[in-house]
């Protein structure tokens, strides 16, 4: 099976833009999360949909917005973009909903806000 | 905020020799995850443990989970250059209902020295 994928790999904004990133799950696999990585913060949990249905929110500023369709492909959208925004999200899909079984990263996409 | 710390944070050690890194979490769990992220790229999951297991192994690598004190252990044996990245830890809460995101901990930076 092919893994998952995430589009683009990288990407620089500035102040005040808002930007999307896209997660291709594995096939068959109808659970999305997104993560944000950053040097100060660490690995935080951002979302997570399943069936096209947002079943869990981490603490971040409604900025930060999801969606998934009905193939399971997932985007994260960020509005306004702040200089703090600069990161590496990560999604994960599982075949189950929730973290109770082991989750397959993407590469992330490296966004930088200047 | 991250459910747990790592320790240590950095370790070096050379090839062959066996590291071991140890990881602290608060609440009660469902499980616990390891994972190995190469520089800045896309996290690995490395193995599972349930809050019902002791001691798990996977190849090179052994897992022992502590409730009673909230902790883990990851032991990776006779270590190879290829085996140096970052390790994380990473927890799901035990009936926590909707919130069952996967908590990471801080991480340990592993270098093995060839």
């Amino acid at each position: 099976k092919a893994g998952v994928t995430q589009t683009p790999r990288y990407l620089i904004k500035t102040r005040g833009q808002q930007v999307t990133l896209s997660c291709s799950p594995i096939s068959g696999h109808r659970s999305v999360s997104w993560y944000q990585q950053t040097p100060g913060q660490g690995l935080q949990f951002l979302f997570e949909y399943f069936s096209e249905t947002q079943r869990n929110k981490g603490n971040f500023p409604g900025r930060f917005s999801g969606r998934q369709f009905s193939n399971s492909r997932s985007e994260m959208n960020v509005s306004t973009l702040e200089l703090g925004d600069s990161a590496l999200y990560l999604c994960a899909s599982s075949g189950i909903a929730g973290a109770y079984n082991e989750q397959f990263f993407g590469p992330g996409t490296r966004l930088t806000v200047l | 905020s991250q459910q747990g710390e790592e320790d240590p944070q950095a370790l070096s050690i050379q090839e062959g020799e066996n590291a071991t890194m140890n990881c602290s979490y608060k609440t009660s769990i469902n499980n616990l995850q390891w994972y190995r992220q190469n520089s800045g790229r896309g996290l690995v999951h490395l193995i599972l443990i349930r809050s019902n297991e002791r001691e798990k192994h996977s190849g090179r690598l052994r897992v022992t989970l502590d409730t009673s004190k909230k902790s883990s252990s990851l032991l990776i044996t006779a270590s190879r250059a290829a085996d140096t990245a970052s390790y994380f830890c990473a927890t799901a809460r035990a009936n926590s209902g909707s919130a069952r995101q996967l908590t990471f901990g801080s991480g340990t930076q592993l270098t093995v020295l060839p």
